[in-house]
């Protein structure tokens, strides 16, 4: 089993939807991430997250909320979702310590239409 | 603000060759690390190697090696006699210390290569 799972793997909706995108990890890491991906634009930080009472926006976190339900699951929501955030969405966790190496899961990609 | 460049958007090599990943950052900080991940064609990011700025030492692994000079803010990845499973996009990153030493390790990433190496 993968250490950090994401769920959807795939999703197609419509404009306007409520969405919500899952992450789970058995690696026992407190922090985790969410980022987007986009061509040519590399990968982008939309929210992170030390322990389950520290949520911060990154770089890109309009449009988008967070909850991080417990140490091992943080959640990514799109309100009303819109065509722009037509994306692969990755979630990733590190270990305590400094600068850690973030770890990946297999992405989940979005098409909004 | 830090900021990773990777000018090189698609490389197209033969197996066997020699090539050459730039990458180019900018930071104002004097404690920072450097990162490159893989993504191959099944869409995983797989980590590779990371780098503090303490440590101008090069590394080899294997068909691998990476290039970090301070002086010109570029940290560089060969990938010796390529094969068809290097094939992938290439992302390097930076993350950066914060005010007080602590460290989110938030990553910025470049725009990625795109290596093809055709048989």
């Amino acid at each position: 089993d993968a250490d950090v799972t994401q769920t959807p793997r795939n999703r197609i909706t419509k404009t306007g939807k409520r969405i919500m995108l899952e992450c789970s990890q058995t690696k026992g890491h407190d922090r985790m991430y969410w980022y987007r991906q986009d061509p040519g634009l590399g990968l982008r930080l939309i929210y992170y997250s030390f322990d389950v009472k520290d949520i911060n926006k990154g770089e890109i976190s309009d449009g988008y909320s967070v909850s991080r339900q417990a140490q091992a699951k943080f959640s990514l929501s799109l309100e009303s979702a819109i065509p722009n955030q037509t994306a692969l969405y990755f979630c990733a966790t590190a270990d305590r310590g400094y600068n850690q190496p973030q770890h990946f899961g297999d992405g989940t990609r979005l098409s909004i239409l | 603000a830090q900021k990773v460049t990777q000018a090189q958007t698609e490389i197209s090599v033969v197996e066997k060759e020699d090539v050459t990943l730039d990458c180019v950052y900018e930071t104002r900080d004097t404690t920072y690390y450097l990162f490159w991940y893989k993504q191959p064609p099944s869409g995983e990011l797989v980590f590779l190697i990371r780098r503090n700025s303490f440590d101008e030492q090069n590394e080899i692994s294997g068909r691998y090696s990476w290039n970090f000079q301070k002086s010109t803010s570029s940290f560089n990845f060969t990938i010796t006699a390529s094969q068809v499973v290097d094939s992938a996009v290439y992302f390097c990153a930076l993350s950066e210390d914060s005010a007080g030493g602590t460290s989110y390790g938030k990553l910025t990433f470049g725009q990625g290569t795109i290596l093809t190496v055709h048989p």
